[in-house]
């Protein structure tokens, strides 16, 4: 089945050591995104690719980076994460144009900051 | 800038009742609208969305919803909910060509 999967499922870092959470997509969709999400609150979007341009939301942190080889995978660098940077990321994919606006999401990777 | 509210932080229901939570957005023009469900621990899903046409939109486990141009709203409806229904809904917009803006969410508890 087509798909957006992201690994890993949990991951545990410590305070400041780098990590990168990893989405790839077997939709071929253009589109890809970054959300970060907390405990009861709405996805938050970080950046997005479409095709290969980025676009990075005003207020997302420096300290996060993206990269995206090709259609398929994106990855999400924090490079020095902090305590308030514990939180689920949840990657989306969707395709050009009006009739293709639905997002469709990932399981989300779960980030613990020690 | 394009805003999303939700009536409801918190809804609490028992088996069979009636479900309608609030979504209202603030920007008049061309949009696309969703309600996506997160059950616990599992990733977000579509339940349904409006692009255009019959105002009132069917989607997966008998969850409705209706579009009202002139109130700038889309609300999510279920005759009557179940247990398994216990989740966080978010209502979302889409301006044609931008991204999306997610509502805060509602939580809704459904009583066995």
């Amino acid at each position: 089945d087509a798909m957006v999967i992201q690994n890993p499922r949990y991951q545990v870092t410590q305070f400041g050591k780098p990590v990168t959470l990893s989405c790839s997509q077997t939709l071929n969709h253009n589109v890809m995104y970054w959300y970060q999400q907390k405990s009861s609150q709405a996805p938050k979007l970080l950046f997005h690719y479409y095709d290969k341009d980025f676009n990075n939301e005003a207020d997302t942190p420096d300290n996060f980076q993206s990269r995206r080889p090709n259609t398929s995978f994106c990855f999400l660098d924090i490079r020095s994460p902090g305590l308030g940077d514990a939180a689920m990321y949840l990657c989306a994919t969707s395709t050009q144009g009006r009739s293709g606006g639905t997002q469709y999401f990932g399981p989300g990777t779960r980030l613990l900051v020690l | 800038a394009q805003s999303v509210s939700q009536h409801n932080h918190h809804v609490i229901l028992s088996e069979a009742a009636s479900l309608e939570l609030g979504c209202n957005y603030s920007y008049g023009g061309t949009v696309n609208l969703f309600w996506y469900v997160q059950y616990p621990g599992q990733h977000l899903q579509l339940l349904l969305k409006y692009f255009s046409g019959d105002p009132l939109v069917k989607g997966i486990k008998g969850f409705e919803a209706e579009f009202i141009k002139s109130k700038f709203s889309f609300n999510l409806r279920k005759p009557s909910v179940q247990w398994s229904d216990t989740a966080e809904y978010f209502c979302a917009v889409n301006n044609y060509g931008q991204n999306f803006v997610f509502g805060p969410g509602t939580r809704l508890s459904v009583l066995p």
